[in-house]
């Protein structure tokens, strides 16, 4: 059972442009949701998390969505820059908070 | 700035070999993760630590074992090692209270198989 759901494996997006990438989940209790960066060789790296008493969270460039009755986050990146380009990992913590789904991943390409 | 170090960073290994791959975190953080990843999938959790001697199963079935001897050591362990265990094991942790710490991740081991 796929936790959480990335239906987008790429995205490219013109610098200076806003990039939306988007995660689907499953219905839970609670949520906290979070996004994680990847770069190739390297580990995750936290980027912007948020919980369901939330709608929406902010920081610098980067905004969290969520859409609680449509069981949908998105990340905002405005404006979109070259060293954005990563591969994009939406995760969802675990109801007994001691695990994390992750979904399959969105790579993000930023044109100069 | 995340202290958590994995080697080694690449290994490439005969079949039927046995292997380890070492996790350590200075942050002294109670759970400890070991995922599995391969290109353009999720990150599946293989194996789990609430903390010293305690480890669980993760989600997806893994011929690997684990051990928590030490807060900050969470090696894995392939006792013979098999073309299919050729991916990338990324290992986490996270502290161990309140319900919003985010996981730390070490830089990864792509572990091939021949």
């Amino acid at each position: 059972d796929q936790q959480v759901k990335q239906n987008s494996p790429s995205l490219s997006v013109q610098e200076g442009r806003i990039s939306i990438l988007n995660c689907d989940y499953t219905n839970s209790m609670f949520d906290y949701f979070l996004w994680y960066k990847k770069y190739p060789a390297e580990g995750p790296t936290f980027l912007i998390s948020i919980s369901s008493i939330k709608d929406k969270n902010e920081d610098g460039r980067f905004t969290v969505f969520l859409n609680k009755s449509a069981k949908h986050l998105s990340l905002h990146i405005v404006p979109s820059q070259p060293g954005d380009s990563a591969v994009y990992f939406c995760a969802r913590r675990g109801d007994n908070f001691n695990k994390f789904y992750f979904g399959s991943g969105t790579k993000l390409n930023v044109k100069p | 700035e995340a202290d958590i170090y994995q080697t080694p960073r690449y290994l490439v290994i005969g079949t039927g070999k046995k292997i380890t791959l070492e996790c350590s975190q200075t942050m002294g953080h109670d759970k400890m993760y070991w995922y599995q990843q391969d290109p353009g999938m999720e990150l599946h959790l293989i194996h789990y630590s609430y903390g010293v001697n305690s480890t669980e199963k993760g989600d997806l079935s893994s011929e690997s074992t684990v051990s928590r001897i030490r807060t900050e050591h969470f090696p894995l362990t392939l006792e013979s090692a098999r073309p299919s265990h050729t991916s990338q094991y990324l290992c986490a942790s996270s502290a161990g209270t309140g319900a919003y710490n985010e996981q730390f991740f070490g830089p990864g081991t792509r572990l091939t198989v021949l």
